[in-house]
């Protein structure tokens, strides 16, 4: 059975730094690719970042380019966000996700973790 | 950059009902690369429909998607109790975003 467990969210202070890990079991996570999707409170899905299989490629999405950076450790079968300079609007859900094939694009998300929160405030 | 555009932002509907929501892309989304998500509160999205109309396993036959270009429409045939959700479509073409949302709540 797939998992993909998020972990590390917190209340941080605006300008402050976080990392989010997800832990992820029950497929081969070296073969596919991975993903951050975040949701604030009562809004819709932001697709925010993306990391090929091998970790050779990455995306961003513009809101968080330059203050995120993602990465994952095949050997631990684990992905991370490093967020940076954090604001009030970052304040969200923060859910991992993976997509059936090695590269970032094209791909649909087919499993996903349960979320982790990320409160911003001082 | 590919805007998606959902409407209606609500749709109120009996259980039995049929419901159509609507996604709108402001250019092309080339190769039907667009999915629907399904969104119950408290919960992570679930991946309904891929490639504009293939459902992913287990998604029962009731919800089926259809469209292209930039006209894409996510059908659920008879509304079950359990379907009163928020659907996101999704673009994965390039620069991959979703739509806004779509509620379908208990009329």
């Amino acid at each position: 059975e797939v998992q993909l467990v998020e972990s590390g969210g917190g209340l941080v202070q605006p300008g402050g730094s976080l990392r989010l890990s997800c832990t992820a079991s029950g497929f081969t996570f070296s073969s596919y690719a991975m993903y951050w999707v975040r949701q604030a409170p009562g809004k819709g899905l932001e697709f925010l970042s993306g990391i090929s299989n091998n970790g050779g490629s990455t995306y961003y999405a513009n809101s968080v380019k330059g203050r995120f950076t993602i990465s994952r450790d095949n050997s631990k079968n684990m992905m991370y966000l490093q967020m940076g300079s954090l604001r009030a609007e970052d304040m969200a859900v923060y859910y991992c996700a993976s997509a059936p094939r090695g590269e970032i694009i094209p791909a649909a998300l087919d499993f996903w973790g349960q979320g982790t929160l990320v409160t911003v405030s001082s | 950059e590919i805007v998606l555009t959902q409407s209606p932002g609500t749709l109120s509907l009996s259980p039995g009902e049929r419901a159509t929501l609507s996604c709108r892309a402001s250019q092309t989304v080339r190769n039907n690369h667009l999915a629907w998500y399904q969104q119950k509160p408290g919960q992570a999205p679930r991946l309904l429909i891929y490639g504009a109309f293939t459902r992913t396993t287990g998604i029962p036959d009731r919800f089926s998607g259809s469209g292209s270009g930039t006209d894409f429409t996510l059908t659920i045939s008879r509304l079950e109790p359990e379907d009163f959700a928020v659907y996101y479509c999704q673009q994965y073409d390039s620069s991959p975003l979703f739509g806004g949302g779509t509620t379908v709540e208990i009329k």
